[in-house]
């Protein structure tokens, strides 16, 4: 069993719908990271959490400590939205363990 | 905001040959780079930490004789594909912090936007 495991691996949305990707982890952390990752493989950093809730615009990104649970949100999803969406948890020596991601598919 | 630079962003090379991957940090020092590999439609994975003036340190499984890691300056670290064989072949992406991961920042993780390697 992975240590961070997402849900669910792919989704197709019709724009303009609310989207949420889920990621639940098993090991203690000191953040948990939502990421980016386009089609050519750059990566971009969404949010890094410790508790609570973040937003960014059309992003939301929640946590749940004690649950060992986190969502990301997307409101009103366009197809620029589309991508791949990586949950990642910082633990013991700053490393990063990677969930599988979630792949996001936005139709018009 | 900061920015990681990465290059080259795709390389083809003969098997046996060596490839030198360059990953800077343009407007941070970053005492600590991290450097990862991705096959096709799987998660990353942390190859090696890459310490300023000291030796990486490398995840098991991946052999430092044949990934060498050379971080000699504050804002940059190289990573050598040494003897590259066809199942090396895979996209190398690097990352950067300002600050130790998980302490304060908003988002401080900053990725440089890869390498494809092809080894033919």
């Amino acid at each position: 069993k992975n240590e961070v495991e997402q849900s669910p691996q792919n989704l197709t949305a019709q724009e303009g719908e609310f989207i949420t990707i889920n990621c639940s982890y098993s090991v203690g952390i000191s953040a948990l990271h939502w990421l980016q990752q386009h089609p050519g493989g750059g990566i971009v950093s969404l949010f890094m959490l410790s508790s609570g809730k973040k937003k960014h615009g059309r992003l939301i990104a929640t946590i749940n400590i004690q649950e060992k649970h986190s969502s990301l949100h997307i409101t009103a999803s366009h197809p620029r939205d589309s991508a791949v969406y990586i949950c990642a948890v910082t633990g013991g020596g700053n490393k990063l363990t990677f969930g599988t991601g979630t792949q996001l598919k936005v139709e018009l | 905001g900061a920015v990681v630079s990465q290059h080259p962003s795709r390389v083809i090379c003969k098997s046996g040959t060596s490839v030198k991957i360059e990953c800077r940090s343009l407007d941070f020092q970053a005492t600590t780079m991290f450097w990862y590999r991705q096959f096709p439609k799987q998660s990353l994975m942390l190859m090696a930490t890459s310490n300023e003036g000291s030796k990486a340190t490398y995840e098991q499984g991946v052999e430092k004789d044949k990934f060498l890691i050379n971080h000699a300056s504050l804002t940059l670290s190289t990573l050598t594909v040494t003897s590259a064989h066809p199942e090396d072949s895979s996209f190398y992406i690097c990352s950067a912090s300002p600050q130790p991961l998980g302490v304060g920042g908003d988002s401080p993780l900053h990725f440089g936007n890869g390498t494809r390697l092809t080894v033919t």
